[in-house]
């Protein structure tokens, strides 16, 4: 039973480059957060989405930043034209959805650097 | 504005004795708690989780406290391992949504 996979593990983009992450839930779950580490920090929420919804999105930068979960396939966050503070650990976790007592489930994360 | 804060960055403790990590919370609403754990280079690993309506909850070596009305709650290990050394990260969520990490504490058992 897999878990929650990203990819790529590692992205290295150059300033103003476009960076795309990629996250595939774990099976049966239809609810997917993503989080960003700092270094030297905590997780910081960003999103929270269901198929084919943005449910909080209050973590988010205003601009640059977008997420979605289609109904098919993986959810994606897309940061346009990266600037060096992007550098950071992304990671996407699942949750079989809103009830109290499911625990999120964390994918390895994908460790973005802007050059 | 900080709504779960774990005040101790960095904890040591001598393999075998006994680990508490402490966590508090700002937002009453909270009803469901969660600790994690995090090796370098990993993603989180939940370790164990309690409700609103209990005060523990067990599962090996690990317990978790909620004191509701001081909004604190505590991670216990007991025997503490070396492979416990870890990053480990307090949550908070209301009705199953969104989940509110803390900072995390940075404990080392020594041999």
């Amino acid at each position: 039973n897999a878990g929650v996979m990203q990819n790529p593990r590692h992205l290295v983009r150059r300033r103003g480059q476009e960076a795309r992450l990629r996250c595939s839930p774990m099976k049966g779950h239809s609810h997917v957060y993503w989080y960003r580490q700092l270094p030297e920090e905590g997780l910081k929420f960003m999103v929270y989405l269901q198929k084919e919804n943005i449910i909080d999105e209050s973590g988010m930068p205003k601009e640059r930043f977008s997420a979605e979960f289609p109904k098919e396939g993986p959810s994606i966050l897309r940061i346009q034209q990266v600037v060096r503070g992007d550098s950071a650990a992304y990671f996407c976790a699942s949750s079989p959805g809103a009830t109290m007592g499911s625990p999120l489930h964390f994918g390895n994360g994908t460790r973005l650097t802007v050059t | 504005d900080q709504q779960v804060k774990q005040n101790s960055p960095s904890l040591s403790v001598q393999e075998g004795r006994i680990s508490i990590l402490n966590c508090d919370y700002t937002n009453s609403m909270f009803d469901y708690f969660l600790w994690y754990k995090k090796y370098p280079a990993e993603g989180p690993t939940f370790l164990i989780s309690i409700s609103s309506i209990k005060d523990k909850n067990e599962d090996g070596r690990f317990t978790v406290f909620l004191n509701k009305s001081a909004k604190h709650l505590s991670l216990h290990i007991v025997p503490s391992q070396p492979g416990d050394s870890a990053v480990y990260f307090c949550a908070a969520s209301s009705y199953g949504q969104n989940f509110v990490f803390g900072p995390g504490t940075r404990l080392s058992v020594l041999p």
